[in-house]
């Protein structure tokens, strides 16, 4: 079993609907950091939360840390084509661990 | 001005083969990283190196050596290449501080395929 689940794995929705995508872990992380990968390039780091409850807004996406720090969310309202990609978690244990990803497609 | 660059992007050899990818970063950050990215997507460090010693080494087989000349670069050497060590092999780096993991800077990623 890997240290953080993701779910979904794919997720193809039109333009404009809202999405939420899941990191989850029977473990509990100091901090946990949230990623985008484009085609052809390297993951590029969102967001990090580090205190349990947190809520962080960047743009159209909410990045919520759970209260017990074991899990994470990413809400996007109003997706747009560009928000399409790989959408990684990661937290620190010894070294970074990802979570396998959510593969997000948004069609125009 | 790319932070973390990689060279080649892309490579392809075949089996038996040896091969080195070079990583450089010109961030100042006092920690890289290799990773393996399969066709699933998982993402999967290999290697881990601060201040030009090595801190991490997962269940790589030791035909993947990392080498580091200076804080600045971090190459990648693998012997006698085989079929399922094709992926995209990404190289990072961070600057990490006392109990908080920073921001890890990703090269583009180098797609290694092995006939």
């Amino acid at each position: 079993t890997q240290l953080l689940e993701q779910s979904p794995q794919f997720l193809s929705i039109q333009e404009g609907e809202n999405l939420t995508v899941y990191c989850n872990s029977s473990s509990v992380f100091s901090s946990l950091q949230w990623y985008r990968q484009e085609p052809g390039e390297g993951p590029v780091l969102l967001v990090t939360v580090v205190t349990g409850g947190e809520v962080k807004k960047l743009k159209r996406l909410t990045f919520q840390f759970g209260d017990a720090r074991k899990d994470s969310s990413l809400h996007i309202t109003a997706a747009q084509p560009g928000d399409t990609g790989l959408y990684l978690c990661a937290a620190p244990r010894d070294d970074m661990r990802f979570g396998a990803g959510t593969r997000l497609t948004v069609k125009p | 001005d790319t932070a973390v660059s990689q060279t080649p992007k892309y490579l392809v050899t075949q089996m038996g083969n040896d091969k080195s990818i070079k990583c450089e970063q010109n961030l100042g950050h006092d920690t890289m990283y290799w990773y393996k990215q399969d066709s699933k997507k998982f993402l999967k460090i290999m290697f881990s190196y601060n201040n030009k010693e090595l801190i991490i080494n997962e269940t790589v087989p030791n035909r993947f050596s990392p080498k580091s000349p200076d804080k600045a670069h971090l190459n990648l050497h693998i012997n006698s290449l085989e079929l399922g060590d094709s992926a995209v092999y990404f190289c990072a780096s961070s600057q990490v501080g006392a109990g908080l993991f920073r921001e890890q800077f990703f090269g583009p990623g180098t797609r290694l395929t092995v006939l």
